[in-house]
């Protein structure tokens, strides 16, 4: 089965903490894709990273981190120092084969983050 | 930000109606996507294209039809309306065929069955 699951529903932080999303995959592919997508309150879905099976190397961009770890199958998320327009809905996703000719990307249900000032 | 336009963006249909939501892309991409996005589901995929006039189903395919006549075009119509099909419906366009590249988002449709 291919799923991506996000555990935590809603997160709720004060401006200047750090704060992890968690996201867990399950395929049985050995190449795919995860990605994460920032939803802020406006609605639209906003690319953030995409990383492949055979790269495991964490990313940072500014505020923004990523640890992928085959071994768990996760591909978590770190905001260091939050702030207050990093308030969205998160979603992991996962790119997976749909017979041929394309690649389904399967959402896990989002996880809600609030940072309060 | 990508070309992608979705109409309407927001519709209020009655049960047993037929909808057609549109959507348009500028940036000649082969792929596209209709998701519908709920409450604790996240995004789930409804039909796809690989090109004109190849479509195949997703995950939640039941009651909705697509067609794609021109490049930049792709229509979902819900042949018969249902207060189940309440959601906010999303486009998306990708480039390749490979797996790497990332999917680009329409604005969304918010459409209400009552």
């Amino acid at each position: 089965a291919q799923k991506v699951t996000q555990a935590q529903t809603e997160i709720s932080v004060v401006e200047k903490e750090d704060v992890t999303l968690d996201c867990v995959y399950e395929t049985r592919d050995t190449t795919y894709y995860l990605f994460w997508y920032k939803q802020p309150p406006s609605g639209e879905l906003v690319f953030l990273i995409r990383r492949n099976s055979f790269d495991e190397q964490n990313e940072i961009s500014g505020r923004y981190s990523w640890n992928f770890q085959k071994s768990t199958s996760s591909f978590n998320f770190t905001i260091t120092a939050s702030q207050v327009v990093d308030s969205a809905v998160y979603f992991c996703a996962l790119r997976i084969t749909l017979l041929y000719n394309n690649n389904d990307m399967r959402f896990g249900a989002g996880t809600r983050l609030t940072v309060k000032p | 930000d990508a070309g992608i336009t979705q109409s309407p963006r927001h519709k209020v249909t009655e049960t047993g109606t037929p909808v057609t939501l549109r959507c348009h892309q500028t940036e000649n991409h082969r792929y596209m996507y209709w998701y519908r996005q709920d409450p604790g589901h996240g995004l789930r995929l409804i039909h796809y294209s690989y090109g004109v006039k190849d479509t195949d189903k997703g995950e939640v395919s039941d009651g909705y039809s697509v067609s794609r006549s021109k490049t930049e075009d792709f229509l979902l119509t819900l042949e018969s309306a249902t207060s189940s099909q309440t959601s906010v419906y999303f486009c998306a366009i990708s480039e390749e065929e490979t797996r790497n590249t990332e999917a680009f988002f329409g604005q969304g449709t918010r459409l209400t069955v009552v």
